[in-house]
Formats: C-alpha cells, sequence, structure tokens
C-alpha cells in the first residue's frame, strides 16, 4: 500500500508549457528526494529536502526547481517544458540516513 | 566518485532454476548498501538494506550478503512473480548530498 503519492502518472505536453509534478507523503518523513529516471538507466538525484524550507540541488543538473512548504508536500515544477525533459520523474522519502526509501509510482513525462 | 556496477544486464531462468544478481561497488566509506525492486511503469520497491562486511539478509525466495566490494542478491527456486528489475543502490558515509548512487538494475525474467 504507497504512502507516497505522485500525480500525474502520465503527462504528455507540449514545449514551452509550465508544468508542476505533484509528491504527497503520509508518513511524516523529513526527507524527501526527486530522482530522474530514464529507460534502462540509472536513477540520478535531482533535488533533495531536508525538510519545511530546505531545498538542495542533486547530482544531475536540472532546470527543474522545487518547494518545501509542508512536510507532507514536495511539488517539482518545470517553468518552460522541453523535449530534453521527457524521463520518468520518481518521488521518494526516508526516515533518515539509514533507512531505505519509499518510493512513489513516479511520473512518466513525455514533452512534444 | 561512487559507483556502482551491476551485473549482468539481463538474465532469463526457468522457474525453480537458482541464480545470484551481483553489484559492485566503489564508494568513499559505505553508509549502506541498498536493494531494490522495480515493476514496469512503477517507482522501486525497497527489499534490503545492508551495513557491514559479511551481513546477510533475507526475505522468501531472496537473500542478499555483502562483501568490502560486491554484494550478491541469490535467488532461490524462483517463481514467475519474481520478474522485475532488481536496482543495487549504495549511500556513502561522507557528506554531500544525502542521497543514493544506483546501478542500471539486472532485468530478471522467470520464465514458467
Amino acid at each position: 500500500e504507497a504512502d507516497i503519492y505522485q500525480t500525474p502518472r502520465y503527462l504528455v505536453i507540449g514545449t514551452g508549457k509550465k508544468i508542476t509534478l505533484e509528491c504527497s507523503q503520509t508518513m511524516g518523513h523529513d526527507k524527501m528526494y526527486w530522482y530522474q529516471q530514464d529507460p534502462g538507466m540509472e536513477l540520478h538525484l535531482i533535488h533533495y529536502s531536508y525538510g519545511v524550507n530546505s531545498t538542495e540541488k542533486g547530482d544531475l543538473s536540472s532546470e527543474s526547481t522545487v518547494s518545501r512548504i509542508r512536510t507532507e508536500h514536495f511539488p517539482l515544477t518545470l517553468e518552460s517544458a522541453r523535449p530534453s525533459h521527457t524521463s520518468q520523474y520518481l518521488c521518494a522519502s526516508s526516515e533518515g540516513k539509514d533507512y531505505g526509501y519509499t518510493f512513489g509510482s513516479g511520473t512518466r513525462l513525455t514533452v512534444v | 566518485e561512487d559507483q556502482v556496477t551491476q551485473s549482468p544486464e539481463a538474465l532469463r531462468l526457468q522457474e525453480g532454476e537458482s541464480s545470484s544478481l551481483n553489484c559492485s561497488y566503489t564508494v568513499s566509506g559505505l553508509r549502506g548498501l541498498f536493494w531494490y525492486r522495480q515493476d514496469p511503469g512503477k517507482g522501486p520497491e525497497f527489499l534490503f538494506t545492508l551495513y557491514s562486511a559479511g551481513e546477510e539478509k533475507e526475505k522468501e525466495r531472496l537473500k542478499a550478503t555483502l562483501t568490502k566490494k560486491e554484494s550478491f542478491l541469490h535467488i532461490t527456486a524462483p517463481k514467475p512473480e519474481d520478474s522485475a528489475t532488481y536496482l543495487c543502490a549504495v549511500r556513502p558515509s561522507g557528506g554531500g548530498a544525502d542521497g543514493l548512487t544506483f546501478g542500471k538494475g539486472t532485468h530478471l525474467i522467470i520464465q514458467p
């Protein structure tokens, strides 16, 4: 049973549009993450947060931005979508450094 | 630079045919090694965390082991429902982004 929810599951959008991918968790975890995954490739960390009002960029450069106004909510925004942004975006949360992640089901984004 | 290499990239087994998946890693101090299962179109599902060489963990037909340079995921008498992509990830003990470094995964197919 999923305790971390991502919407939408699938999104096809035109170049230049602004989009927000939603991620919410009900476990009260302080740590949240956004990963990007292309088919057959590794997951790459693009953003993370240690708690409310904390956001950091990850290892993979990304044109997206994130916010963390509430513990349970960690949305990702693309101001102007491009075809190079086509990918799967996975949100995750964790109790702490010694614990595994709980992942959402992902948003598969296609920019045409 | 932290690195995770998984082999083989793909593995096809008959139902009941036991085998092992390999995860080799180089990391500047290991805080944890994680195994995940990922089904098509879904986010990764947490399986195990291993913290130190010699540690072993089991869950149903799966057993994970850890040495100083690699981890193995042993699958005993697999069933078709074990078909999935198995991901390995490491968390370094150093500072910096609190994220996991993932391998590309092993795509496992169990044929009835």
